[in-house]
């Protein structure tokens, strides 16, 4: 069975600081995707970033950015220069190239001024 | 695109009553996923379809449960009869199939939060 790991319930940054997010995952499989998702108060599932398995360079969106080692089955989450909108719950997932999503339990980010 | 869209945003009912959840995807896409969050067990996924068929429904609860996608553009989640542990948002989220050419990202609805008395 496949099971994601994030081992951070709450993580605490001030503005304009760097964040990592951890995340393992467990697979046999050697083509999926991973991704970070975001979920601020108003309850709406953001996606942040992706990432395919088969491609070696991590992903990189503005402010975000991954980690993801292969080998290791870890895909960290790197948020530099924290904004206060940046407060959420952030939720690692995992997808199998045939389809099914499954997520970790979330680690509650606070951006404090 | 509209997004996916979720009904109702906000349902209250009494225990034993019939609950109907309903999602419209987005055109065009041919997976679609129901979740269930809850504080406690996080982001479950309960079901998900490919082309309107059931691949996995392993994820639901008992017998109470069901779903179904008669067509492309719309699924159901029933709850009946409802019980309190039942409350939760309900997410409904859809994609196109994973490869080069797509992402596999998942989109989702906004939820629809169930509170059973």
């Amino acid at each position: 069975a496949q099971t994601v790991t994030q081992s951070q319930p709450e993580m605490s940054v001030q503005e304009a600081e760097t964040v990592t997010l951890s995340c393992t995952y467990d697979t046999s499989e050697s083509n999926y995707y991973l991704f970070w998702y975001k979920q601020p108060p108003s309850r709406q599932m953001i996606l942040v970033i992706r990432q395919e398995a088969y491609k070696q360079q991590n992903a990189t969106e503005n402010r975000f950015s991954v980690n993801f080692q292969k080998a290791a089955k870890s895909f960290s989450l790197k948020i530099s220069d924290s904004q206060l909108g940046d407060t959420a719950m952030y939720f690692c997932a995992f997808r199998y190239s045939w389809g099914k999503l499954q997520f970790g339990a979330g680690t509650q980010v606070v951006v404090t001024p | 695109d509209a997004g996916v869209i979720q009904s109702p945003r906000h349902e209250v009912t009494e225990m034993g009553q019939e609950v109907t959840l309903r999602c419209k995807p987005i055109s065009g896409h041919d997976y679609l996923f129901w979740y269930r969050q809850t504080m406690m067990r996080g982001l479950e996924l309960l079901i998900y379809f490919n082309n309107n068929v059931p691949i996995d429904d392993s994820g639901m609860p008992e017998d109470r449960f069901s779903a179904k996608m008669p067509n492309a553009s719309f699924s159901t989640l029933k709850i009946q009869p409802s019980e309190p542990r039942d409350s939760a948002v309900y997410f409904c989220a859809s994609s196109s199939g994973v490869g080069p050419l797509n992402t596999g990202e998942l989109f989702f609805g906004e939820g629809s939060r169930l509170t059973v008395l």
